[in-house]
């Protein structure tokens, strides 16, 4: 069965030290998502992306946050310079189709910044 | 905007017992209504979706919901739970039509089910 997946599983890192999070989504899936979860909190939604652009982005994915689709078939996630409080479990997510479609789910990258 | 509240964080339950997750949302427009499944150091899974039609929907491993419009709710029901529905559940909305498609999560149930 077709599955996302991401890379790597936890990293830990400095306060700001840039970061890459990477996900292969479900290959003939157009619809890209990043969400995270604080630990106890809600999962949160970070960004959309279609067509190689951004279609939504929510109020936390502020300038240090950035997303790219570089080669087709990997996304990622950036954040520039990380925070305390960017510790979180990251859920990269695709779909076929919007609104009404199902969103897999990758297993998680967990970001701890010290 | 959306909201949506899962009104338990937690909820234990014997195992065979029947269970219901509750879930309620605020929204000015029509929308779609999900719950997913998280089972530990996994990613989220869907459960079952309502789009449109029978406001009773049937998901996988034996779940349904009933959307509830006038109460702005879609509670999760098993009539009988094992031992492996012990997870945690999330129920989450998006509206219809939006440009995006993302989805507004609940704070999260977690099951726990006991011998």
């Amino acid at each position: 069965e077709p599955e996302v997946t991401q890379t790597p599983s936890h990293q830990v890192t400095q306060m700001g030290q840039e970061v890459i999070l990477r996900c292969v989504p479900i290959s003939n899936h157009l619809y890209f998502y990043w969400y995270r979860q604080i630990l106890g909190q809600k999962v949160e939604f970070l960004v959309s992306f279609y067509n190689n652009e951004i279609s939504e982005k929510s109020e936390i994915f502020d300038d240090q946050f950035s997303v790219e689709r570089p080669d087709g078939s990997n996304f990622t996630l950036k954040i520039r310079s990380t925070k305390l409080e960017d510790s979180a479990m990251y859920f990269c997510a695709s779909s076929e189709a919007r609104g009404t479609g199902e969103l897999f789910f990758g297993e998680g990258s967990r970001l701890t910044v010290l | 905007a959306q909201s949506v509240t899962q009104l338990d964080s937690q909820v234990p339950v014997f195992e065979e017992a029947p269970v219901e997750l509750r879930c309620n949302y605020s929204s000015s427009v029509s929308v779609y209504l999900f719950w997913y499944v998280q089972y530990p150091n996994q990613g989220l899974q869907l459960l079952l979706k309502y789009l449109s039609g029978s406001t009773l929907v049937k998901g996988i491993n034996g779940f349904e919901a009933e959307f509830n419009k006038s109460q702005t709710s879609f509670h999760l029901r098993k009539p009988s739970v094992h031992i492996s529905d012990t997870a945690e559940y999330f129920c989450a909305v998006t509206a219809v039509y939006n440009q995006g498609g993302k989805l507004i999560f609940g704070q999260g149930t977690e099951l726990s089910v006991k011998p």
